[in-house]
């Protein structure tokens, strides 16, 4: 496997379900993020992690709750979610600067709906 | 008002024509200026980035911003079939360059 990687790639849930989103970097990258990216809105920033730690929470709400054990991996965990979450989730990784750019690489998303 | 403006089309151009795609923004702070492209069923890649003021170009690819007006543009030259694609738009400050601000994206479609 090579970049950036996404499990599963299409994931159907109800709304009482839980579910979790997998994201595997193989960049040796040292932040990972999680956006979000509605029909006809622009790609929202969720998540940030730098070397494990999480950076920046962009008002999310605590239906979502990401887990990131290492610098390689990165969880979203899904609850009690609404159909307005339907969306495609695409996670990111950048090698992690303290300044300028930082450019990051996404990976092929997972396209949730919610029931 | 919305940070970043960019027009959804879609935009549709014969092959070989030259493409313009345009952002404007609102906040000053923003630095770092980068152009991604979407496959459909893809993530977005990186195509274009700039910093600050001024032209990069890349191949049959120029991006250009104007932070006078605050204002960037990509122009694709002589383009292909292959270049069908969304094009997003994307920004972030000196400080907090992780925190990209994207544009909605622009569909574009090259008729062959």
């Amino acid at each position: 496997e090579t970049g950036v990687t996404q499990t599963p790639r299409h994931l159907v849930m109800g709304m009482t379900n839980k579910k979790s989103l997998k994201c595997e970097q193989h960049l040796g990258h040292n932040a990972m993020y999680w956006y979000k990216q509605s029909a006809k809105k622009p790609l929202e920033l969720m998540f940030v992690y730098n070397f494990k730690e999480q950076t920046e929470n962009n008002s999310v709400p605590s239906r979502f709750s990401p887990e990131c054990p290492n610098s390689s991996h990165l969880f979203l965990h899904l609850h009690t979610l609404q159909p307005e979450d339907s969306a495609l989730y695409l996670c990111a990784s950048s090698p992690g600067s303290a300044g300028g750019t930082d450019t990051q690489y996404f990976g092929p998303g997972t396209r949730l709906t919610v029931l | 008002q919305k940070e970043v403006e960019q027009d959804p089309g879609p935009l549709s151009v014969p092959e070989g024509a030259i493409v313009s795609l345009n952002c404007t923004y609102s906040n000053s702070a923003f630095q770092y200026f980068m152009w991604y492209r979407q496959y459909s069923r893809k993530g977005p890649e990186l195509l274009m980035y700039t910093y600050s003021s001024g032209n990069k170009e890349d191949g049959r690819f120029t991006a250009q911003v104007d932070k006078s007006s605050k204002y960037i543009s990509l122009f694709i030259r002589d383009s292909q079939p292959s270049d069908s694609a969304t094009y997003l738009c994307a920004m972030s400050r000196r400080e907090g360059a992780q925190k990209l601000v994207f544009g909605q994206g622009t569909r574009l479609t090259i008729n062959p």
